[in-house]
C-alpha cells in the first residue's frame, strides 16, 4: 500500500516568505508527527497530532510555526516569515497509535527539503 | 527528560565484519527504544524496537540490539556486514506522551 507522502520534495524560498509543507499519512493512521532534521542531526520533534487535534506542540520553535490537520488525515506545516535558520529537512511520520502510541512503529515520509535564501 | 547519545558519527567496517553501532539513552521513565535506518533519499525505516520483555531484540536484515538497563545502552549489532547495509542509523527513545527523541545518527560505511 501507499506510504507516507510529502510535498513538495524540495522548496526554495526567500527570507521573510510564507511556506506550507504537506503530509499525506498512511490511510487509517490516527497519529501524525512532524520532525525537523538539520544537517548532521537526528530528527527533532516538532508536533504530534492525535486525530484532528494537536496533542503536543511543545517542539514548535516559535510562533512562526503552525500545523493543522483539519480532517484527521492530511496535515500542513506552515511557516511564516521564514528565516535562514529554518532551512532543514522536514519529516512527517504516521502511526496507528495502538496502546497509547509509545511503542508504535512510526512510518516516515521522504521529507521536504526547505532552503531559505 | 529523555535523550539519546550515539557515539561515533561515522563508522567504517569491511564487508563480512561485525557491525557495532553504539547508543546510550537517558530517561526518567521506563524507556521504549528504537533503531531506524535511513537510506539515501528515502524515509526512515524501523529496524527494531524494545518495549518490554526480552532484552535481546531481533530486527530486519539480520540486525539485533540488546537493552542493558544497568548501562543505559541499546547498541545495534550485526554479525556480518553487507554492502547494502551502508546507510545512516538513528537510535530513538520514547518516554511519554508520544514524544520521541532521536540521536544524531551514525553513518555506516561498508568497504569491499
Amino acid at each position: 500500500g501507499a506510504g507516507v507522502s510529502q510535498t513538495p520534495s524540495n522548496k526554495v524560498t526567500e527570507k521573510g516568505k510564507y511556506v506550507e509543507l504537506r503530509c499525506d499519512p498512511i490511510s487509517g493512521h490516527t497519529a501524525l508527527y512532524w520532525y525537523r532534521q538539520s544537517l548532521g542531526q537526528g530528527p527533532e520533534f516538532l508536533i504530534y497530532f492525535q486525530g484532528t487535534g494537536a496533542a503536543d506542540d511543545s517542539g514548535l520553535p516559535n510562533d512562526r510555526f503552525f500545523a493543522v490537520r483539519p480532517e484527521g488525515s492530511v496535515s500542513t506545516l506552515k511557516i511564516q516569515r521564514t528565516e535562514r535558520g529554518d532551512s532543514a529537512v522536514y519529516l512527517c511520520a504516521s502511526s496507528k497509535n495502538l496502546a497509547g502510541g509509545l511503542t508504535d512503529t512510526q512510518y516516515f515520509g521522504p521529507g521536504t527539503r526547505l532552503t531559505v535564501l | 527528560a529523555q535523550s539519546v547519545t550515539q557515539l561515533g558519527s561515522h563508522v567504517s567496517v569491511s564487508e563480512g565484519a561485525l557491525v557495532l553501532l553504539r547508543c546510550n539513552y537517558s530517561s526518567s521513565v521506563p524507556p521504549y527504544l528504537f533503531w531506524y535506518v535511513q537510506y539515501p533519499n528515502q524515509g526512515l525505516q524501523l529496524l527494531l524496537k524494545y518495549t518490554t520483555g526480552a532484552t535481546l531484540v531481533k530486527g530486519i536484515n539480520g540486525f539485533e540490539a540488546e537493552f542493558k538497563k544497568s548501562e543505559t545502552s541499546f547498541h545495534l549489532t550485526k554479525p556480518s556486514a553487507h554492502m547494502s547495509d551502508a546507510a545512516e542509523y538513528f537510535c530513538a527513545v520514547s518516554g511519554g506522551f508520544n514524544k520521541f527523541y532521536f540521536g544524531s545518527g551514525t553513518k555506516l560505511n561498508v568497504k569491499p
